[in-house]
């Protein structure tokens, strides 16, 4: 079984750029997540997705990020117009279908972003 | 706002003796919280859970504590290894945060050999 896939693990970006994050969810995996660490801070919820629908994206940057989960393929976090300080590791985390509990979430490696 | 925090940035403890790291949260409707584990250049696995119905959960040489009334919960690892070196975060959610978790800053444990 493999676990929770992200590509790239390193993404170098020069200021104004965009830059695009992948998640390939666990196998059965309905529910995913993104997450971004700062340097120095812990992981920071950014947005919960199901399959061609955004759940909450409550702490998404409200301008050039965006993120989409379409019925085929992986989960896309998408940054516009990157700026230094968009560098971080970002994380993507998925579970199974809701049941009205919270689900254990899995993580990928994460992939690290550096602007320059 | 950060609604839960883990106010020791590190933590070295011996091996074989006990790692205590603590968390404590502000929103007194989180019911179920999570330890995640994280090595370097890794992403954060987890540990343990524990549900607000319960003030203790025990896993092998992981235990966590529980104290709604604090709200404050620790995650004690007894025997300490080496190979627990590691950051760990504390992760909480609760009612209408769906299946949302809110993380901790995280704590770094060097376990010496």
């Amino acid at each position: 079984n493999a676990g929770v896939m992200q590509n790239p693990r390193h993404l170098v970006r020069r200021r104004g750029q965009e830059a695009r994050l992948r998640c390939s969810p666990m196998k059965g995996h309905s529910h995913v997540y993104w997450y971004r660490q700062l340097p120095e801070e812990g992981l920071k919820f950014m947005v919960y997705l199901q399959k061609e629908n955004i759940i909450d994206e409550s702490g998404m940057p409200k301008e050039r990020f965006s993120a989409e989960f379409p019925k085929e393929g992986p989960s896309i976090l998408r940054i516009q117009q990157v700026v230094r300080g968009d560098s971080a590791a970002y994380f993507c985390a998925s579970s199974p279908r809701w049941q009205g509990a919270p689900n254990e979430q899995f993580f990928g490696p994460g992939t690290r972003l550096t602007v320059l | 706002d950060q609604q839960v925090k883990q106010n020791s940035p590190s933590l070295s403890v011996q091996e074989g003796r006990i790692s205590i790291l603590n968390c404590d949260y502000t929103n007194s409707m989180f019911d179920y919280f999570l330890w995640y584990k994280k090595y370097p250049a890794e992403g954060p696995t987890f540990l343990i859970s524990i549900s607000s119905i319960k003030d203790k959960n025990e896993d092998g040489r992981f235990t966590v504590f529980l104290n709604k009334s604090a709200k404050h919960l620790s995650l004690h690892i007894v025997p300490s290894q080496p190979g627990d070196s590691a950051v760990y975060f504390c992760a909480a959610s609760g009612p209408g945060t769906g299946n949302q978790f809110y993380f901790g800053t995280g704590t770094s444990l060097t376990v010496i050999p």
